[in-house]
């Protein structure tokens, strides 16, 4: 069965600060990768992907993750972060296949401070 | 184009009502995904349909809860005799297929279930 931990429930910075929302996974076959945002009383939104080549993915609202496959790790980073981006993050794996279900992690709080 | 709708997007229900909740997916995307999200909690997987075909409901916690996609568009989640652990926020989700190069869920709004 495969997990997804997300060690940080709150991460509070400072505008223009970077940033880092660690996720770790576990699986005994290939994963694919997810980050979705979301922000309050709303669905969630991808922001990137990992299915397969480059390990660096980039995605939307400059955000991008490495996966890192023999520390089983996805982690999000952000060098400058705005108010704009405070929300919950989700990471999240998926084995494919025919159902192709997410499997999520319990979520970290991006608080950013002015 | 429009994306993924759901409706009512609150519900309250007393203890051992009925509920169903709609989800309208994205036209033309062939899979449909039900998630629980609990208070403070990541989203967890109920049930997943390809077209009409309910192909994984390992999910739904108990046969209290029902879903159905008749026409492999519109589909209904039903919950029996709601208890007060139902409480939760359900979403929605719809992809393309299930091929890597259509893997992306989008999600709808969600519908806030309250039991009292």
């Amino acid at each position: 069965a495969q997990s997804v931990t997300q060690l940080d429930s709150q991460v509070p910075v400072f505008e223009e600060a970077p940033v880092e929302l660690r996720c770790n996974y576990s699986s005994s076959v290939s994963v694919y990768l997810f980050w979705y945002v979301q922000y309050p009383n709303q669905g969630l939104q991808l922001l990137l992907k990992y299915l397969s080549g480059s390990t660096l993915v980039k995605g939307i609202n400059g955000f991008e993750a490495e996966f890192n496959k023999s520390q089983t790790s996805f982690h999000l980073r952000k060098p400058s972060v705005h108010i704009s981006d405070t929300a919950e993050y989700f990471c999240a794996v998926s084995v494919g296949g025919a159902t192709n279900k997410l499997i999520f992690g319990t979520g970290t709080l991006l608080a950013v401070q002015p | 184009g429009a994306g993924v709708s759901q409706s009512p997007r609150y519900k309250v229900a007393k203890r051992g009502q009925d509920v169903a909740l709609r989800c309208d997916p994205i036209s033309g995307h062939v899979s449909l995904f039900w998630y629980q999200q609990a208070l403070g909690q990541g989203p967890e997987f109920l049930t997943y349909f390809q077209n009409e075909a309910q192909l994984d409901k390992s999910g739904l916690p108990s046969d209290r809860f029902f879903a159905e996609r008749p026409e492999g568009s519109v589909s209904t989640l039903k919950i029996q005799r709601t208890q007060q652990e139902d409480s939760a926020v359900y979403l929605c989700a719809s992809s393309l297929g299930w091929t890597e190069s259509s893997y992306e869920q989008y999600f709808g709004p969600g519908t806030r279930l309250t039991v009292t």
